[in-house]
C-alpha cells in the first residue's frame, strides 16, 4: 500500500513569491490534515478536511494561506505571498474514515520550505 | 495552541539503557498517541493508548496513561543507536473528533 505522498520535498523561494504544496493521501482515507512544523518543535495543525470539506481551519492564516481538496482526494496548500517566517516543514497526514478512526495519523515525508 | 507538553526536551543515553519521556496535556482526550520522527523525515505512529487504559506494551515500548494527572510516559527499554530520533506525544481531543494535537517533542540521542 502506498503511503502519503507529498511534493515537492524541498522548495527555496524569495519572499513575496507564491508557493504550493501537493499531497496525495492513502487510498480510502477521507480525513486529511496539513500541519506546519518549525525546527525543533511539534507539528501544529493548519487545516483538517473530511472529504472535500474543511472542518477545522481555525489555525490557517487566511490572509496568505489557502488550501483546497477538490474531489476529496488530493490536496494543495498555497502560500501567497510567502514571508521569511513561513520557512518550515509542511506536513500532510491522512487517517481512515470516521467510525474506524482511532486518530492514528499517517504522515508524508513533508515539504521543507526556505524563504530567502 | 498545542495541548501537550513534554519533558525532557532532550535526552542523551548510552546504548542498552532505558529512555523515559513524559507528556502532559490540558483537556479531556479519547486517546494518547506517540510518534517518532527521524531527522528530515515524516512522523511514524508508534503506539496508542485509550483513555480507559492505564498501560500498554509493544515490543520494547511501554506507555502509561494517568488521566487524573493528564499525563503519559513512554519508556523505551534496551535502547539502540537506531532509536535516535525525536519523539512526540499527540492527543486525540474528546471535544473535537479527529483533532490530534501534538506536543513539542523529546529529542533522544542513543550513544553507541
Amino acid at each position: 500500500e502506498a503511503g502519503v505522498v507529498q511534493s515537492p520535498r524541498y522548495k527555496i523561494i524569495e519572499k513575496k513569491q507564491p508557493v504550493a504544496f501537493w499531497c496525495n493521501p492513502i487510498s480510502g482515507h477521507n480525513t486529511l490534515y496539513w500541519y506546519l512544523q518549525n525546527l525543533g518543535q511539534g507539528p501544529e495543525l493548519l487545516i483538517r478536511y473530511e472529504n472535500e470539506e474543511a472542518v477545522d481551519d481555525s489555525q490557517l492564516p487566511k490572509d496568505r494561506f489557502s488550501a483546497e481538496r477538490l474531489k476529496g482526494v488530493d490536496s494543495t496548500l498555497k502560500i501567497q505571498p510567502a514571508e521569511l517566517g513561513d520557512s518550515a516543514v509542511y506536513l500532510c497526514a491522512s487517517s481512515p474514515t470516521r467510525g474506524r478512526n482511532t486518530g492514528e495519523l499517517f504522515f508524508g515525508e513533508g515539504s521543507r520550505l526556505t524563504v530567502l | 495552541s498545542q495541548q501537550g507538553e513534554e519533558d525532557p526536551q532532550a535526552l542523551s543515553i548510552q546504548e542498552g539503557e532505558n529512555a523515559t519521556m513524559n507528556c502532559s496535556y490540558k483537556t479531556s482526550i479519547n486517546n494518547l498517541q506517540w510518534y517518532r520522527q527521524n531527522s528530515g523525515r515524516g512522523l511514524v505512529h508508534l503506539i496508542l493508548i485509550r483513555s480507559n487504559e492505564r498501560e500498554k506494551h509493544s515490543g520494547r515500548l511501554r506507555v502509561t496513561l494517568d488521566t487524573s494527572k493528564k499525563s503519559s510516559s513512554l519508556l523505551i527499554t534496551a535502547s539502540r543507536a537506531a532509536d535516535t530520533a525525536s519523539y512526540f506525544c499527540a492527543a486525540l481531543l474528546k471535544t473535537s473528533y479527529d483533532k490530534v494535537i501534538f506536543g513539542p517533542g523529546t529529542s533522544l540521542s542513543v550513544i553507541p
